[in-house]
């Protein structure tokens, strides 16, 4: 079975500082690697993800995630964060189960932009 | 763009009352899956569907839950009898069928109150 570990349950920080969400995972097997964002009372959307290849992702609002097979981790970061990120970000680990690939998610990282 | 829709957003309902929750996933998706978030906790995987039938299901989904797609569009969850502890926002999402993108697609959610 996989599981997915997200250190920081709260991350306040200021507006144009740089931010780090952690997340680390385990799997016996090969892994894709998803971060998701949940805005206040809408639904989760895919924030950006690795499936192979470049272990460097970007999404096109700023923030980009490494893939670290040694260090079983995919920290999210973006360099200098606005009040619109303010948001829940889940990581999630999907392995390939038959058909029907499932998502394994972590406890979240509530990020507040502060002011 | 397309999108997951759910219905209700929220619902309040009697512990023992049967609930149904339903949901329509994008039009050409082939898998089909219901995850579920208690407040404060992490979300988790409840069952796919995939070809009319369960393909995966977690321990979460006991005798009380039933899954069905009645006329090829909605995807429903129905809850046989309602316990306090199924209070939770109940995420519903769908996926292509390619074998490799990995990429769930999720409603804005459900919001289940048992009282």
């Amino acid at each position: 079975a996989q599981s997915v570990t997200q250190l920081d349950s709260q991350v306040p920080v200021f507006e144009e500082a740089p931010v780090e969400l952690r997340c680390n995972y385990s799997s016996s097997v090969s892994v894709y690697l998803f971060w998701y964002v949940q805005y206040p009372n809408q639904g989760l959307q895919l924030l950006l993800k690795y499936l192979s290849g470049s272990t460097l992702v970007e999404s096109i609002n700023g923030f980009e995630a490494e893939f670290n097979k040694s260090q079983t981790s995919f920290h999210l970061r973006k360099p200098s964060v606005h009040i619109s990120d303010t948001a829940e970000y889940f990581c999630a680990v999907g392995i390939s189960s038959g058909s029907a690939r499932q998502l394994t998610f972590g406890s979240g990282t509530q990020l507040t932009v502060l002011p | 763009e397309p999108e997951v829709t759910q219905t209700p957003s929220h619902q309040v309902t009697q512990m023992g009352q049967e609930v149904i929750l339903r949901c329509v996933p994008i039009s050409n998706h082939l898998y089909f899956y219901w995850y579920r978030q208690i407040l404060g906790q992490k979300v988790e995987f409840l069952v796919s569907f995939y070809n009319n039938e369960i393909s995966e299901k977690s321990e979460i989904f006991d005798d009380q839950f039933s899954v069905e797609r009645p006329d090829g569009s909605n995807f429903t969850l129905k809850i046989r009898s309602t316990k306090l502890e199924d209070s939770a926002m109940y995420f519903c999402a769908s996926r292509t069928g390619t074998a490799n993108t990995g990429e769930l697609f999720f409603g804005e959610g459900s919001r289940l109150t048992v009282l």
